[in-house]
C-alpha cells in the first residue's frame, strides 16, 4: 500500500518564478492538506482540498493556490516567488471527518 | 485560535534515559492531539495520537496523555536509543486543519 509522495524531491528556482508541487495521496484518502515547513520550524497550514475544490486555507497569500483532481491528487502552485518562500513543502492526505494526516516526504525549494 | 506550545530547545540525553517533551495547548472545542516525528531529511510520521480526554496514545515505547484539565500532551519514553533522535513535533487537529508546536530535536547520546 503506497503512501504518500510528492514530486519533485527537490527544486531551484530564481525570485519571479513559477513553481508547481505535485502529491498523490495514500490510498483510500480523499483529502490532501499542504504545509511548509521553514528551516527549524514546525510545519504551517497553506490550504486543504476535498472534493476539488479549496475548503479552508491559512495564512497565505494569493500567490500560493492549487489545485485537486478527480483521483484526489493534488498540486500546489506558487507565482512570484520570493527568497522566503524558501522551505520544505509538505502534503498529508486523510479521510473526510478524520483529523489524523499523513505526510509525504516532502519537496524542498530553494529560490535564489 | 488553535495553538500548541513546545518547551524550548534541543534535548540531549544519553542511551537508556528518560525522555520527556512538554507540549500545551489552547483550543476551543476538543480537539484530537497528535506528536509527530521527523528524521533528518524526511517528512512526519505519525508516532501516536489521542482523540480525547484522558486517553493514553502509545507506539514504539512513547507514550502521552490527553490531560484536559492541564491542556497538555507530554510525549515520554523510559529508556531512549541512538535512534531516536530527531524532531518531535506536538500538533492539535481541528477545524480541517493540524496546529503544531515549533518541536523539539532530541539528540541521543551512546
Amino acid at each position: 500500500d503506497a503512501g504518500v509522495t510528492q514530486s519533485p524531491t527537490h527544486l531551484i528556482k530564481t525570485r519571479g518564478q513559477q513553481v508547481t508541487l505535485r502529491c498523490s495521496p495514500k490510498s483510500g484518502h480523499d483529502t490532501v492538506s499542504w504545509y511548509q515547513q521553514a528551516l527549524g520550524q514546525g510545519p504551517q497550514f497553506i490550504f486543504q482540498y476535498y472534493e476539488e475544490e479549496e475548503r479552508q486555507r491559512g495564512n497565505f497569500p494569493d500567490r500560493f493556490s492549487g489545485h485537486q483532481f478527480p483521483n484526489y491528487s493534488s498540486e500546489l502552485n506558487v507565482n512570484a516567488l520570493l527568497l522566503g518562500d524558501s522551505a520544505l513543502y509538505l502534503c498529508a492526505s486523510s479521510s473526510t471527518g478524520v483529523d489524523t494526516q499523513y505526510f509525504g516526504p516532502g519537496t524542498r525549494l530553494t529560490v535564489l | 485560535g488553535n495553538s500548541v506550545t513546545q518547551m524550548e530547545g534541543p534535548v540531549t540525553l544519553s542511551e537508556e534515559a528518560f525522555l520527556t517533551i512538554n507540549c500545551t495547548y489552547t483550543a476551543t472545542g476538543y480537539p484530537s492531539l497528535f506528536w509527530y516525528v521527523q528524521y533528518p531529511g524526511e517528512g512526519l510520521q505519525l508516532l501516536l495520537k489521542a482523540t480525547k480526554a484522558d486517553d493514553k496514545g502509545s507506539n514504539k515505547g512513547f507514550e502521552a496523555t490527553y490531560r484536559k484539565e492541564t491542556t497538555s500532551f507530554h510525549l515520554e519514553k523510559g529508556s531512549v536509543q541512538v535512534s531516536d533522535s530527531a524532531v518531535y513535533f506536538c500538533a492539535l487537529g481541528g477545524n480541517n486543519r493540524l496546529a503544531f508546536g515549533k518541536g523539539n530535536q532530541v539528540v541521543v547520546i551512546p
